[in-house]
């Protein structure tokens, strides 16, 4: 049982299109992050949120933590090819020490 | 800027063979890590350490060992390789700054295969 849950697993959009994606868990956390990660690559930071409620923007790419800190979301606006890549939200726990736990991630396919 | 190096990138061994992933930063980090990642499992944590000379087991800890003699490196070992421990394994690091808001580092992973 995955402490966190990522939906959909795969998604393959057209250029242009609109999209979110989700990250959901039973458990409260004290931060969230998501990465992107790209093949053959490690994981690369996008946003951290810590504030229930927080939204924060990185250009056409949203992040919502949720009011209670047990789920987010990223929405993307008029994906591109370049934001094709492996999402992956983690979350931290205050029991977990200095330790992040990884969803399974979403691989998101954009084509042009 | 090297960040997180991964050394070696790619191995393929046979059932009961051992052998040794290093990780090096040099961003004088506090914190490093050893994930594995399996299709649809997403990152999970082997061992970690918050400091030189310490270690501690994570999520799926058994059939490695691990060492942190030196600040900047941090060894994963497999004592005896099983095939269940084909992976791709990745290192991280991150400073000791912002309890639960630090960015975590990574190498660019080792792709390990066991027969």
């Amino acid at each position: 049982t995955q402490l966190l849950e990522q939906s959909p697993q795969f998604l393959s959009i057209q250029e242009g299109e609109n999209l979110t994606v989700y990250c959901n868990s039973s458990s409260v956390f004290s931060s969230l992050q998501w990465y992107r990660q790209e093949p053959g690559e490690g994981p690369v930071l996008l946003v951290t949120v810590v504030t229930g409620g927080e939204v924060k923007k990185l250009k056409r790419l949203t992040f919502q933590f949720g009011d209670a800190r047990k789920d987010s979301s990223l929405h993307i606006t008029a994906a591109q090819p370049g934001d094709t890549g492996l999402y992956l939200c983690a979350g931290h726990r205050d029991n977990y020490g200095q330790n992040f736990v990884f969803g399974p991630g979403t691989r998101l396919s954009v084509l042009p | 800027n090297a960040g997180v190096t991964q050394t070696p990138k790619f191995r393929v061994l046979k059932t009961g063979q051992s052998m040794t992933l290093l990780c090096a930063q040099d961003m004088n980090h506090e914190y490093m890590y050893w994930y594995r990642q399996d299709p649809g499992m997403g990152l999970r944590l082997i061992h970690y350490s918050v400091g030189e000379g310490t270690t501690a087991k994570g999520e799926v800890p058994d059939g490695y060992n691990v060492s942190r003699l030196k600040k900047q490196n941090f060894l994963l070992g497999l004592e005896s390789a099983a095939p269940s421990q084909t992976s791709v394994y990745f290192c991280a690091s991150r400073d000791n700054r912002g309890r639960n808001t630090g960015e975590l580092f990574f190498g660019e992973g080792s792709r390990l295969t066991v027969l």
